[in-house]
């Protein structure tokens, strides 16, 4: 099944506590990107990447790192939490960019 | 940057009634996507239409680039119905998709 598998799907951590959220598509796509979605704020595009070693900063990527090493992966690396960070975030993923965009099922991530 | 806007922000509905949502942009774009989001937080990709009128079972969308605005219309409306329905546009190449704060749809039986 086509599909944009992110991991985990719930998180709680403390400040300054490194941590990694995966994300994987198994439909070839050049295109990934990160979003979190806060309320009132609606969603807001973290980072972005149009193909292997090509990454990008979108509208909020302050306190967050990513990777595309491999086609498949896009990794969301928070080096040091805090609570701001506090969210529910999404990778993406198309055939390339302004093509059709398929989610994840989200990450909850609480920071303490 | 881009301006997206979607009206109206809430919306409430009896099962078997029809909507129209509508997105407004402010600039010409290459690229507008519908999205539901369900009451679960999963988001589903409704329609690519950067113009023109698209269909699929009970929604439909249609896009007027030249007077930028979509519009995702909803026939017989079902409580699966329910959840907040986003707009999002792309201005041009290279530029990241920019979404609107969503209209939230509630059908209640």
């Amino acid at each position: 099944e086509a599909q944009v598998t992110q991991n985990p799907r719930y998180l709680i951590t403390v400040t300054g506590k490194k941590l990694t959220v995966t994300c994987s598509q198994n439909m070839n796509h050049e295109y990934m990107s990160w979003y979190r979605q806060d309320p009132g704020l609606g969603l807001r595009q973290i980072y972005y990447s149009m193909n292997v070693e090509v990454t990008d900063k979108g509208d909020v990527p302050e306190g967050y790192k990513v990777s595309r090493k491999e086609k498949r992966n896009f990794p969301l690396i928070l080096e040091s939490p805090s609570p701001n960070q506090t969210s529910l975030y999404f990778c993406a993923s198309s055939l390339s960019l302004g093509e059709k965009l398929f989610f994840g099922s989200g990450t909850q991530l609480s920071v303490l | 940057g881009i301006q997206v806007e979607q009206s109206p922000p809430d919306l409430i509905l009896q099962e078997g009634a029809n909507s129209t949502l509508r997105c407004n942009f402010s600039d010409s774009v290459n690229n507008l996507q519908w999205f539901h989001q369900n009451p679960w937080g999963q988001l589903i990709n409704l329609f690519y239409i950067p113009s023109g009128t698209k269909q699929n079972g009970r929604l439909s969308a249609t896009t007027v680039a030249t007077e930028r605005y979509s519009l995702l219309y909803i026939s017989s409306s079902q409580t699966t119905d329910s959840g907040v329905y986003f707009c999002a546009v792309e201005r041009s190449g290279n530029t990241p998709l920019v979404f609107g704060k969503g209209t939230r749809l509630s059908v209640i039986a």
